[in-house]
């Protein structure tokens, strides 16, 4: 069973324009949530994080929100780069002290930002 | 300060035979742990490691295993290959091992079983 799903296996965007990833989840009582970007040939890098206390968290261009009734959070990129082509993973965890081996990752979005 | 390394990068491997992948943390970081990315599962956990001793493991067959020396440098090893074990094997470091620490992912090693 999928605990962390990331529905779109790819998203394409204009620059310029405003990149929407989103990320659904099952388990209630994940609290902590993070975003990672993955270039070909490279490890992941973590993005942004989010606590369940908040809805929203920015860090220049990214923006994450979360919906905790809905169980939904999406990632926002403004505006959108031709760098900001990369696959991106949500992953979660019900203790945000607890050890990162409890992250339970999505499958991954990758965008595609044309110029 | 240097990244995650990993090594070797590329490794090719037939089913049956055995394989040791290592893994340098960032300086300072004590706990490294351990990924499979398919494209089907995307990434998975196998195991961490913290001060030489391991703390978690995921869903992974006894095949699997690992350990960590007491400079944390890392290691996995997974015993008779099988088709399904063709991955990109990821270790990521961080200080303590926690949710809230940055983890900081090396390039992985791509393992191919023919």
């Amino acid at each position: 069973d999928q605990q962390v799903k990331q529905n779109s296996p790819s998203l394409s965007v204009q620059e310029g324009r405003i990149s929407i990833l989103n990320c659904d989840y099952t388990n209630s009582m994940f609290d902590y949530f993070l975003w990672y970007k993955k270039y070909p040939a490279e490890g992941p890098t973590f993005l942004i994080s989010i606590s369940s206390i908040k809805d929203k968290n920015e860090d220049g261009r990214f923006t994450v929100f979360l919906n905790k009734s809905a169980k939904h959070l999406s990632l926002h990129i403004v505006p959108s780069q031709p760098g900001d082509s990369a696959v991106y993973f949500c992953a979660a965890s019900d203790e945000d002290g607890g050890s990162q081996g409890n992250l339970i990752f999505g499958k991954g979005t990758k965008l595609s930002v044309k110029p | 300060k240097a990244g995650v390394t990993q090594t070797p990068r590329y490794l090719i491997k037939t089913r049956g035979q055995q394989v040791t992948l290592s893994c340098s943390p960032i300086s300072g970081h004590r706990s490294v742990s351990w990924y499979q990315q398919t494209p089907g599962q995307g990434l998975q956990f196998l195991f961490e490691y913290f001060s030489e001793t391991q703390r978690n493991k995921g869903n992974f067959p006894g095949r699997f295993s690992g350990r960590q020396f007491s400079n944390s440098r890392s290691e996995m090893n997974v015993s008779t290959l099988e088709l399904g074990d063709s991955a990109l094997y990821l270790c990521a470091s961080s200080s303590r091992g926690v949710v809230v620490d940055t983890q900081y992912f090396g390039p992985g090693t791509r393992l191919t079983v023919l």
